[in-house]
C-alpha cells in the first residue's frame, strides 16, 4: 500500500484559511468514511484532530474542518494562528482493516 | 487519565530483533484496540499494525508482514511489538496508541521508543 499524497509544504498568514489535500489511488476513500487528521509538532507524538473525515474530538478547535471528495480528502484550517504551525497528516483505512497514512505537511505561518 | 507509557531506547544491530512494550493504564484495557505507528528520522508516519485485547486479534501492515509480531500480556495490561531481521531502515521512532473506536482514531499516544539500528 503506498502512502496517501500530500503537499510537502503549505503556508499562510495569521488569519488566513489554508488547506490540505490528501490524494489516494481510485477506492482508497471509497466506500468508508474513516479518514483522519493527525497534528505533529516537532519532537512531539502526533494528535488526533479530526476523525470519520469531518468529526473533531473533545477539545480540538473548530476552525480544523475536513471533507472527502472522490479520491480526496481536504483538511482546512481557518483563522490560522501561530500554534497551528506543525506537521499535518492525513490517514484512511485501506483494505482487510490495515491503514495508510499520508506523505505529510508542513504548514508555516508566515 | 489515560495513559501509554513505551518502553526506552535500544540500540540493535543489523539481523537482531527488538521488543517495545507499551503499557496501558487509566481504561479498561479490552475495550480499545492499541496500533503500532513508526517515523524513520524526518520521514512521516508509518502503519505498522493492530492488536485487539478483546481475543487478540491482530493485523499486520504487508510491508513488514513475516518481522512483525505483536501480542500482548491482559493481566499486566501490556501491549508488545517485536520486529526481527532488523535493518537499518527500521532506525526510527516507534508509537502505541489506542484506537478510540475505529477508522485509526488515535485518541491517545505513547510518547515514542526510539530504536537505532547499527552496526
Amino acid at each position: 500500500q503506498s502512502a496517501l499524497t500530500q503537499p510537502a509544504s503549505v503556508s499562510g498568514s495569521p488569519g488566513q484559511s489554508i488547506t490540505i489535500s490528501c490524494t489516494g489511488t481510485s477506492g482508497d476513500f471509497v466506500p468508508h468514511n474513516y479518514v483522519c487528521w493527525f497534528q505533529q509538532h516537532p519532537g512531539r507524538a502526533p494528535k488526533l484532530i479530526l476523525f470519520d473525515v469531518n468529526n473533531r474530538p473533545s477539545g480540538i478547535s473548530n476552525r480544523f474542518s475536513g471533507s472527502k471528495s472522490g479520491n480526496t480528502a481536504s483538511l482546512t484550517i481557518s483563522g490560522l494562528q501561530a500554534e497551528d504551525e506543525a506537521d499535518y497528516y492525513c490517514s484512511s483505512y485501506t483494505t482487510r482493516f490495515t491503514y495508510v497514512f499520508g506523505t505529510g505537511t508542513r504548514v508555516t505561518v508566515l | 487519565q489515560v495513559q501509554l507509557v513505551q518502553s526506552g531506547a535500544e540500540l540493535k544491530k543489523p539481523g537482531a530483533s527488538v521488543k517495545v512494550s507499551c503499557k496501558a493504564s487509566g481504561y479498561t484495557f479490552t475495550d480499545y484496540s492499541l496500533q503500532w505507528v513508526r517515523q524513520a528520522p524526518g520521514l512521516s508516519l508509518e502503519w505498522l499494525g493492530w492488536i485487539n485485547p478483546d481475543g487478540g486479534g491482530t493485523q499486520y501492515s504487508q510491508n513488514l508482514r513475516g518481522r512483525i509480531t505483536i501480542t500482548m500480556d491482559t493481566s499486566a495490561r501490556t501491549a508488545y511489538m517485536e520486529l526481527s531481521r532488523l535493518r537499518s531502515e527500521d532506525t526510527a521512532v516507534y508509537y502505541c496508541a489506542r484506537e478510540a473506536t475505529r477508522g485509526l482514531d488515535l485518541d491517545h499516544w505513547g510518547q515514542g521508543t526510539l530504536v537505532t539500528v547499527s552496526s
